[in-house]
């Protein structure tokens, strides 16, 4: 079936590493996306990874991939008060013609 | 930078009306979608749509809803008969492609209110 799971919560202090996992389960997923969405906003993408690499960096962001496991982190460094907000953990369906989004990870940062 | 819109932001319907809720993609893209969120739940894919035709669709896409291309610039999602249920952000997205090649770009949503 199609499924995306993440843990719905993390609260992180200003300043620390946020690590946000998802498990997804189409092994034949090509694509990974992390995508942010803040309060009333739409969904914007914030990094993707191809499902033959391991690791993917961005600035501040870290995309790790177990395939073997079907898990997905996102690591933001040094995490801001900017960073709060819902993060999607998403894969590209194997027919490729959809995504599937998880249900979010809400990111409070506390001082 | 462009942006895909969506209209209205927010709308107010009695159960039982038919909604129709609207979207602009990007200009140059050929790929589309309609995503919802009911509150606190995860987004869920509704539709894709490409050449004027339903790419794929959910089992929640059922004959209550519709999709239309009407005049190569809307997308537009047709809701019949709406029911409470119903009520829910709804999200559209193009793409240039199709899978990243193609980044979904995603509108601001529209809030269907189903009272």
């Amino acid at each position: 079936g199609e499924d995306v799971e993440q843990s719905l919560f993390l609260s992180v202090r200003e300043g620390d590493s946020s690590v946000i996992n998802c498990t997804y389960t189409d092994s034949s997923s090509t694509y990974l996306y992390w995508y942010k969405q803040e309060p009333g906003a739409g969904l914007q993408l914030l990094t993707y990874i191809f499902s033959n690499m391991d690791m993917k960096q961005d600035q501040r962001l870290t995309v790790l991939l177990n395939k073997k496991d079907k898990h997905l982190s996102l690591r933001i460094a040094d995490t801001q008060t900017g960073d709060s907000a819902i993060y999607f953990c998403a894969e590209l369906y194997s027919s490729a013609s959809k995504i599937i989004f998880g249900s979010g990870t809400r990111l409070s940062i506390r001082p | 930078e462009p942006e895909v819109t969506q209209t209205p932001s927010h709308q107010v319907t009695q159960m039982g009306q038919e909604v129709i809720l609207r979207c602009v993609p990007i200009s140059n893209h050929l790929y589309f979608y309609w995503y919802r969120q009911i509150l606190g739940q995860k987004v869920e894919f509704l539709v894709s749509f490409y050449n004027n035709e339903i790419s794929e669709k959910s089992e929640i896409f059922d004959d209550q809803f519709s999709v239309e291309r009407p005049d190569g610039s809307n997308f537009t999602l047709k809701i019949r008969s709406t029911k409470l249920e119903d009520s829910a952000m709804y999200f559209c997205a193009s793409s240039e492609e199709r899978g990243v090649g193609g980044e979904l770009f995603f509108g601001e949503g529209s809030r269907l209110t189903v009272l």
